[in-house]
């Protein structure tokens, strides 16, 4: 069964710290997603990234980095986390271009900032 | 991307076809409409796709109006576990997928 896995499901950390948050796919998929979600907001498109060591921005990226070293990979991280950072967290991967151009989604991370 | 409209909730009682609509009066000749479900606390998860013609898989079919501009998906049994949020999306078919804009859905609750 094809899977994207978050390495968190919930997360508290205090204001200032810095958070990592983890997404594995073993689909060999080349585009990698990070979005946010947050009521009446939607899902938000923070980072995405189409190749290994490839990162572009999306609608939201302030206060967030990305880092993909690996195919399978791809980090979030929050330099120094803000209590507006407090959301659920997504990540998804897509094939290149071809296909159905589904996006295949994690469980999700939530992350209280305190 | 075409922007999409959706009833803010509905009810469907378990067992009968559950019925959600979508507007898409501004949609493009080559945009595809995509239908995923969020069930409370996962992830978003793909239903269907189609781009004129009518749609079926083993979770449910999309009918596509003839102008288009609107569409229903069905889920022809409802349970209670298809209980979610359902967001329909407009979009290219070989653009960027994450760009893809999930607004706020649709809200269907089965009811026993």
């Amino acid at each position: 069964d094809v899977k994207v896995t978050q390495s968190s499901r919930y997360l508290v950390k205090r204001t200032g710290e810095k958070v990592f948050l983890e997404c594995v796919q073993d689909m060999d998929h080349e585009n990698m997603f990070w979005y946010r979600q947050d009521p009446g907001l939607g899902l938000r498109l923070i980072y995405f990234s189409y190749d290994v060591k490839m990162k572009e921005k999306g609608d939201i990226p302030e206060g967030y980095s990305v880092s993909r070293e690996k195919k399978e990979r791809f980090s979030l991280i929050l330099e120094s986390a803000s209590t507006n950072q407090t959301s659920m967290y997504l990540c998804a991967s897509s094939r290149d271009g071809t296909g159905t151009g589904e996006l295949f989604f994690g469980e999700g991370s939530r992350l209280t900032v305190l | 991307d075409a922007k999409t409209t959706q009833p803010t909730s509905m009810d469907c009682a378990e067992g009968r076809a559950a019925n959600l609509p979508c507007n898409h009066s501004t949609i493009s000749g080559n945009e595809y409409v995509y239908w995923y479900r969020q069930i409370h606390s996962q992830g978003p998860q793909y239903i269907i796709h189609g781009l004129k013609n009518n749609e079926t898989n083993e979770m449910a079919s999309l009918i596509i109006t003839e102008d288009r501009k609107s569409s229903t998906l069905i889920l022809p049994h409802a349970t209670l576990r298809d209980t979610a949020v359902y967001y329909c999306i407009v979009r290219l078919y070989n653009t960027n997928a994450g760009k893809s804009t999930f607004g706020d859905g649709t809200t269907l609750t089965v009811k026993p």
